[in-house]
């Protein structure tokens, strides 16, 4: 079956480092998002990775490893609106989006 | 670029009675719109993936009778839940591809909030 793993809350301070991983086996790959989730509103688009690599956005980057089956995404700078559900999802040999449970990102002072 | 609306943005209505819910691409043509169900604290689930011009296709579990799904354009897709109970209470999500992207990225709408009383 297809499966996506990643953790079901994390805790990070303010001004700090976070790294949240990813796991996948699907049949198929064509590309890993990583989504933000805010409470009560719809995911927005962080970054997608279709090789291995990393991929840098301010201070969001998202890495991939394509043999391992393995992507994270790193927030640095933490600041409390990063407080959040962050979603890995993986897109299939059938270009359907295959959804992770998400990771809760709680950010303290 | 790559807009997505949904109308309403929240509804309530009482039980037995439908509710239609549009999800629209404004600058962008979509042949493939997708609806989710989240339920609080949950992660997304996804219930159809609609197809301009064809049939939706339903995820196991979700009644296709219950919950109508019509993509008769490029740019609007419907979701009908009929006689709503308080049990589908919940936040819907309808998200689109744009045909022309050269990543398989889905744009989402900004939801809408049923509660059935």
């Amino acid at each position: 079956g297809q499966n996506i793993d990643q953790p079901t809350e994390m805790t990070a301070t303010e001004g700090a480092i976070v790294q949240i991983n990813c796991t996948y086996q699907t049949s198929g790959f064509n590309g890993l998002f990583w989504y933000q989730q805010h409470a009560g509103e719809a995911p927005t688009f962080l970054s997608y990775n279709v090789l291995d690599g990393l991929e840098e956005k301010g201070r969001f980057s998202s890495f991939l490893s394509r043999s391992k089956g393995y992507s994270y995404l790193l927030l640095k700078e933490l600041q409390m609106k990063d407080s959040a559900s962050y979603l890995c999802a993986v897109t299939d040999s059938n270009y359907q989006l295959i959804w992770g449970a998400g990771t809760k990102l709680i950010i303290k002072p | 670029g790559a807009v997505v609306s949904q109308h309403p943005s929240w509804v309530i209505c009482k039980s037995g009675t439908s509710v239609k819910i549009e999800c629209r691409s404004l600058d962008f043509q979509a042949t493939t719109m997708f609806w989710y169900r989240q339920f609080p604290k949950q992660s997304l689930m996804l219930m159809a993936t609609s197809n301009e011009g064809s049939k939706a296709t339903y995820e196991q579990g979700v009644e296709k009778d219950k919950f109508l799904i019509n993509h008769a354009s490029l740019t609007l897709s419907t979701l009908t839940v009929t006689s709503a109970h308080p049990e589908d209470s919940s936040f819907y999500i309808c998200s689109a591809r744009d045909i022309l992207a050269d990543r398989p990225e889905q744009y989402f709408g900004p939801g809408t909030r049923l509660t059935v009383t």
